[in-house]
This record gives structure tokens, sequence and C-alpha cells, in this order.
């Protein structure tokens, strides 16, 4: 069954604590992707990578670091740089490349809660 | 600045009505235009996506409208029901290749029976 994973559904973290998100998934997709969710504010683009062991900042990387060492596996830390790191977090992944359009497919989403 | 701008933020019909979201870009290098549906804690899942080549594009009950000289797409739910109670999102890619696409902030969608 392929798809993406993503762990732990929900997270709590104590203020100025690091926690890693997990993103797994079995498409053999180039490409992932890390979105953040907020209450009427839409997905917003944290990091991308398009190939293994390299990865581009998105719209809003500040507080935030990625790694791409596997093509199955690109894991985000929220760091406590971040100041507002409560939110839904989306994993993706698309079938980058190869000349044509990818749908990008996300997974189930963590839901970090920092206090 | 917000690329893709998304209205209304919130929308309520009734079962068998039309629900319409509008979208509007102003980058005219954006050549495809998806329409992501995403169900309370869940991810977003793709719904159908449109190039600017044409005009509509259609599969079952949803519809998209593309009007490439106003820059502006819009979805269309015809028989709505409460199964299709929903947070939709437009969202913009550029050609090129990128791949990376630039969102709207969203509307939910309330089907009431």
């Amino acid at each position: 069954d392929g798809g993406i994973t993503q762990s732990p559904k929900y997270l709590f973290r104590k203020e100025g604590q690091n926690v890693t998100l997990s993103c797994e998934q079995n498409l053999n997709h180039d490409a992932m992707y890390w979105y953040r969710q907020d209450p009427g504010q839409g997905l917003r683009l944290i990091y991308y990578s398009q190939i293994v062991n390299d990865f581009q900042k998105g719209d809003i990387a500040e507080g935030y670091s990625v790694s791409r060492e596997k093509k199955e596996s690109f894991p985000l830390t929220v760091t406590s740089a971040q100041k507002n790191p409560t939110a839904f977090y989306l994993c993706a992944s698309s079938a980058w490349g190869q000349g044509r359009r990818s749908e990008q497919y996300f997974g189930p989403g963590t839901r970090l809660t920092v206090t | 600045q917000q690329q893709v701008k998304q209205s209304p933020q919130s929308l309520i019909v009734q079962k068998g009505g039309i629900p319409i979201i509008n979208c509007a870009y102003e980058n005219t290098a954006f050549d495809y235009f998806p329409w992501y549906q995403q169900f309370p804690g869940k991810g977003p899942a793709l719904l159908i996506a449109i190039r600017p080549d044409v005009s509509e594009k259609k599969e079952g009950r949803f519809t998209i409208s593309f009007n490439k000289s106003a820059k502006q797409f819009s979805l269309h739910i015809m028989d709505s029901q409460p199964g299709d109670s929903a947070t939709y999102f437009c969202a913009a890619e550029k050609q090129g290749g990128s791949e990376k696409l630039v969102f709207g902030k969203g509307t939910k969608l309330t089907v009431n029976p």
C-alpha cells in the first residue's frame, strides 16, 4: 500500500526544545516537501527537496531544518529558534521531473503543540 | 505578497446547491492550477486540475472554470452533498518545472443536509 507516512500524529513539546517530525514515502518520488498549515493561512512551504542530499528553503524556512539522506525520507526539525512552532505540519511528495506535471501527494499530517 | 487570492473564506450551502469558490492570480507565468480537498485532521488530496489552454474541465460533480484574460479560476460543485463538506484550496504553479505550488488560503465549505 503506497503512500506517505508521518509520525507521530500528535506531538507535544516544551518551549526551547528541538523536535523532529518524521516523513517517509514509498511512492519512489524524487521530490518531497514540508508545509505548515495554520487556521486561515492556507499551506505555506517550509522546505523542499528535489533530489537526495539537496534541499531548498521555501517561504518560511526560518527556525526549521531538514535533511534528505535517503530518497524515501525527509525529516523536519523544528528548532527552538522558531518563534511560533505550534501548527499542523504536512509532508508531501511528487514525481518531479520527467518533463511532466505531477500531483503532490500529502501525508496525514503531524499536529505539533509547544507550551 | 499573496500570489493566489481565494474567496470566500467560508461557505454554507444546502444539499443540492452549487457552491462556487473563486481564485485570482497575478503571475502570468503560472500554467497549472490544481484544486485540493482537505477533510479535518487529514492531508489535502488533489481533486481536479486545469491548464490555461482550456476554459473548463469537468470531473464528476466538480468543474473548474478558467478565465485566462481575467487571471481567475473557480471551482463549482454540482449537486453538493454533506460529504463534500471540507476545506478546498486552489493552487498555482509556474511553468519551468520548479514544482513549487502556491496555495490560496482555503475555503471551508459546509453542506447542510
